[in-house]
């Protein structure tokens, strides 16, 4: 069965500092793929970034950037230069093909507040 | 932005009553689903489809029914709500087989449903 562990229900960061926030996995997949989201208060769920099990490099997407050790079966996301507008819920989340199809699992998430 | 629909996106309805919540894609994507999200729990995933017809269960299927006889149509029915579903439901649809793409899943935009 595959797992996402988010151990961070909430984190503060200052306004344009970086900030890590935690995601690690579990699956016997081979092959998968891993995601964060971003839900403002508003309510929507914002793709941000993906990694794939077999890149090479980390992926990244402007000021996003996800620090993935497979051997630790980690994908933290790592937001540089924290804006006010950066205060959301960060959810983790894997696609496996078991079975065949495919379908996401998500973690908890991590609610980030980011000060003035 | 993807064109994702779901109806109603408010709804207030007593226990043992049915309901059903419509989702309305108009993207042809070959995968929907179904997530309700609650505090604490992130988002879990009920149902989801990989095809006309092709549906499998998620992680908390039981009380949910789902059907999907067009691609870009996929109800979820409740037959005899109860308070534990008062919930915010969310739809999103992927497309894996995308060239270039990486599946990331397109949400709606909820549909909040509490059940007295």
């Amino acid at each position: 069965a595959q797992k996402i562990t988010q151990t961070q229900p909430g984190m503060f960061v200052q306004e344009k500092e970086a900030v890590t926030l935690d995601c690690t996995y579990d699956t016997s997949d081979p092959s998968y793929g891993l995601f964060w989201y971003k839900q403002p208060s508003s309510g929507e769920m914002i793709f941000l970034i993906y990694q794939g099990s077999y890149d090479q490099q980390n992926a990244t997407e402007g000021r996003y950037s996800l620090n993935f050790q497979k051997a630790r079966k980690s994908a933290n996301l790592v937001i540089s230069a924290s804006q006010l507008g950066d205060s959301a819920m960060y959810f983790c989340a894997m696609r496996g093909t078991q079975g065949g199809s495919e379908k996401l699992v998500f973690g908890k998430g991590t609610k980030l507040t980011v000060n003035p | 932005d993807a064109g994702i629909t779901q109806s109603p996106r408010h709804k207030v309805t007593e226990t043992g009553t049915p309901v059903t919540l419509r989702c309305h894609q108009t993207e042809n994507h070959r995968y929907m689903y179904w997530y309700r999200q609650d505090p604490g729990h992130g988002l879990r995933l009920i149902h989801y489809s990989y095809g006309v017809k092709d549906t499998d269960k998620g992680e908390v299927s039981d009380g949910y029914s789902v059907s999907r006889s067009k691609t870009e149509d996929f109800l979820l029915t409740l037959e005899s709500a109860t308070s534990s579903q008062t919930s915010v439901y969310f739809c999103a649809i992927s497309e894996p087989g995308l060239a270039g793409g990486t599946g990331e899943l397109f949400f709606g935009e909820g549909s909040r449903l509490t059940v007295l």
